[in-house]
């Protein structure tokens, strides 16, 4: 099946610093991307949706100058956590598909995040 | 209410077991996936199904569009087994995978 990396795996960070997230589709060309958070205990929350090439769209309620998507090509994007506070500590998680309705999906291995 | 809602939350099997994990959704959705989320937080596919039943070894899932509810069975389970599953729905209005609405999870723990 496909291979999505996402990486860092873990990131421990100081307060008021940025974050980048990478997620890469490795054998397939990845049209769109979506990004997701999970609190402990809950359920996969979409925060936005990354297509090559031009802006991602957020989900209600996702400040997209905090949550900054980049998808400058068809096997990158990113995710940066700008001015990081406790409260963005969370579970990320990535996944990547062509963009078509009812594909299967591919995930990364997603990336916890600790804001100290 | 969440509109996709499985049960049980946390189920706890002795090897050997089958499992069966319960999946309902409330709204019009065009596709149902299983999602394996390993302790680490790794989210793998295991099934997409909009009808009817598919099987991959020791793991078997359906789907009844009728009664609006999905089952997930896990025959001969083993420690390894041990994970969140999660199902999700693609809704019916959506274009692209990005209008999915997750269940919370079920956390399955298989003792040797």
């Amino acid at each position: 099946g496909a291979v999505v990396s996402q990486h860092p795996s873990r990131v421990i960070c100081k307060s008021g610093t940025s974050v980048k997230i990478e997620c890469r589709s490795l054998d397939f060309q990845a049209t769109t991307m979506f990004w997701y958070r999970q609190f402990p205990k809950q359920s996969l929350m979409l925060m936005a949706t990354s297509n090559e090439g031009s802006k991602a769209t957020y989900e209600q309620g996702v400040e997209k100058d905090k949550f900054l998507i980049n998808h400058a090509s068809l096997t990158l994007s990113t995710l940066t956590v700008t001015s990081a506070h406790p409260e963005d500590s969370s579970f990320y998680i990535c996944s990547a598909g062509g963009g078509k309705a009812n594909e299967k999906l591919f995930f990364g291995s997603g990336t916890q995040l600790s804001v100290l | 209410k969440n509109e996709v809602e499985q049960s049980p939350q946390n189920l706890t099997a002795q090897e050997g077991e089958f499992i069966t994990i319960n999946c309902s959704y409330s709204v019009g959705i065009s596709a149902l996936h299983w999602l394996q989320q390993h302790p680490g937080g790794g989210i793998v596919s295991l099934f997409m199904l909009s009808s009817g039943k598919k099987k991959h070894g020791r793991l078997i899932a359906t789907i009844n569009i009728q009664e609006k509810h999905s089952s997930l069975h896990i025959t001969a389970s083993h420690p390894r087994d041990s994970a969140v599953y999660i199902c999700a729905g693609t809704m019916n209005y959506g274009g692209s995978q990005g209008n999915l609405i997750f269940g919370k999870g079920t956390k399955l723990s298989v003792k040797p």
